[in-house]
């Protein structure tokens, strides 16, 4: 099983561009998430989308979009990239329900310049 | 928003030492405690977890310790090994019966042969 699939792994952006980081689930998961990771800070949800059809915002979704293509597939959508968006990005999938593992992506390295 | 806070950022630990984690939370009425395993270019991992209906969960040399009336919790690793030098994130659910999980700031451990 692939299990969490991220791309790409690695981004360089310029200030203003745009672009999309694509996950993927293999495990059927109904739950999908966005988190951003920065030295300190810990992992910081940006969106997640309990089921297909549904997304929610997190602690820091300004600058973000999100779409739920399927079940399988959760993007997210940088429309104008700026230095403070430079982190790594991690996709997470887990069943629905309290207290059920999250399972991560093994991230997308984004610098912005 | 729950709110995690986990200490120490880092922490160096000589081979065959203790390593000692703590996290500290705000609701009382959160009841899922997991705790994160990140090795360098990859995504968390779940490591161990706990519910408050028991004090301390042991797996293998992974140890949780909770205090529910001093609203912290603990991971403890005995027998330390170099194979264990990773980044270690507590976490709890973002609001009571929250499915999303907000995350401490990590502690970056380094286990010396």
């Amino acid at each position: 099983n692939a299990g969490v699939t991220q791309t790409p792994k690695f981004q360089v952006l310029k200030t203003g561009q745009s672009m999309t980081l694509q996950c993927a689930q293999d495990m059927n998961h109904n739950s999908m998430y966005w988190y951003r990771q920065d030295p300190g800070m810990g992992l910081r949800l940006i969106y997640y989308s309990a089921s297909e059809g549904t997304t929610d915002k997190g602690e820091v979704p300004n600058g973000y979009n999100v779409s739920r293509l399927n079940k399988r597939e959760f993007s997210l959508r940088l429309e104008s990239a700026a230095p403070s968006q430079t982190s790594v990005y991690f996709c997470a999938s887990s069943f629905s329900g309290w207290g059920t593992e999250a399972f991560f992506g093994q991230g997308t390295r984004l610098t912005v310049v | 928003q729950q709110q995690v806070k986990q200490s120490p950022q880092s922490l160096i630990v000589q081979k065959g030492g203790i390593s000692i984690i703590n996290c500290a939370y705000e609701n009382t009425a959160f009841d899922y405690f997991p705790w994160y395993q990140q090795f360098p270019g990859k995504g968390p991992a779940l490591l161990i977890a706990i519910r408050p209906d028991v004090s301390e969960k042991k797996e293998g040399r992974f140890t949780i310790s909770f205090n529910k009336s001093a609203k912290q919790f603990s991971l403890h690793i005995m027998d330390s090994q170099p194979g264990d030098s990773a980044t270690y994130f507590c976490a709890a659910p973002a609001f009571q019966g929250a499915q999303k999980l907000v995350f401490g700031q990590g502690t970056r451990l380094t286990i010396n042969p």
